[in-house]
């Protein structure tokens, strides 16, 4: 199986862009999707399919792609955005996998 | 409305087999499309995938714990069952069950998750 590397952290400021990239060597073959996790909650996806916003999803979250990584962007960083984010892909076997997850600090 | 709910015991002991149910609603398992995966997270780390089951049945393990790992069904009532043998403390984890989208597809909806300690 294969693996996809994130930051372990990255801070900003409220109201600054928020930009977690996560790489992997698969990853131009399969789309990646992202999930956000506050403390004690269950992981919620906020991009599917590269660039998707799941309904209810606020317009601040985005996602993009170039070559072996994707980013995922928060734009207008609020405190509720404080959390740990995860991408995720799978590869042609059917089988998946998940980022070493980033932690998002609001100054 | 989809839900999801893990069930199972809160306490393991070393070399136990471990059994855990997701039973779900909002969905059915026979719809084309419409896979149920479990996916677990060790205390302050990362998420780890572990098995996915499809609508025609097919299963999809993890590489590194396909050997301990069975994953099945049951449509009519509902749940997914997933059984780990030869527990051992490092699997000590919270164990989430999700509904995954089609195949290579999205984990859109989650449970809450199923706190579960390996330990004599």
């Amino acid at each position: 199986s294969y693996e996809l590397t994130q930051p372990p952290s990255v801070s900003v400021s409220p109201g600054q862009t928020a930009r977690i990239t996560c790489s992997g060597d698969a990853l131009p073959k399969q789309y990646a999707y992202w999930y956000q996790q506050k403390p004690g909650q269950a992981p919620v996806l906020v991009i599917y399919k590269d660039n998707e916003r799941p309904s209810g999803i606020s317009e601040r979250f985005s996602g993009s792609r170039s070559g072996t990584t994707v980013t995922l962007t928060i734009s207008g960083v609020q405190a509720e955005d404080e959390a740990d984010y995860y991408c995720q892909s799978a590869d042609s076997s059917g089988t998946y996998v998940f980022g070493t997850g980033t932690k998002v600090t609001v100054l | 409305q989809v839900t999801l709910r893990e069930s199972g015991p809160a306490l393991v002991k070393p070399t136990q087999t471990l059994t855990l149910t997701c039973t779900f609603s909002g969905f059915s398992l026979s719809t084309s499309g419409m896979c149920v995966s479990w996916i677990r997270q060790p205390p302050g780390k990362a998420l780890e995938w572990l098995a996915l089951i499809d609508w025609a049945d097919d299963k999809y393990y993890s590489t590194s714990l396909k050997t301990r790992l069975t994953i099945s069904k049951d449509t009519s009532k509902n749940q997914v069952v997933l059984t780990m043998t030869n527990m051992d403390p490092v699997d000590t984890a919270t164990y989430y069950c999700a509904r995954v989208l089609g195949s290579r597809g999205e984990f859109d909806s989650w449970g809450q998750g199923t706190l579960v300690t390996v330990s004599s």
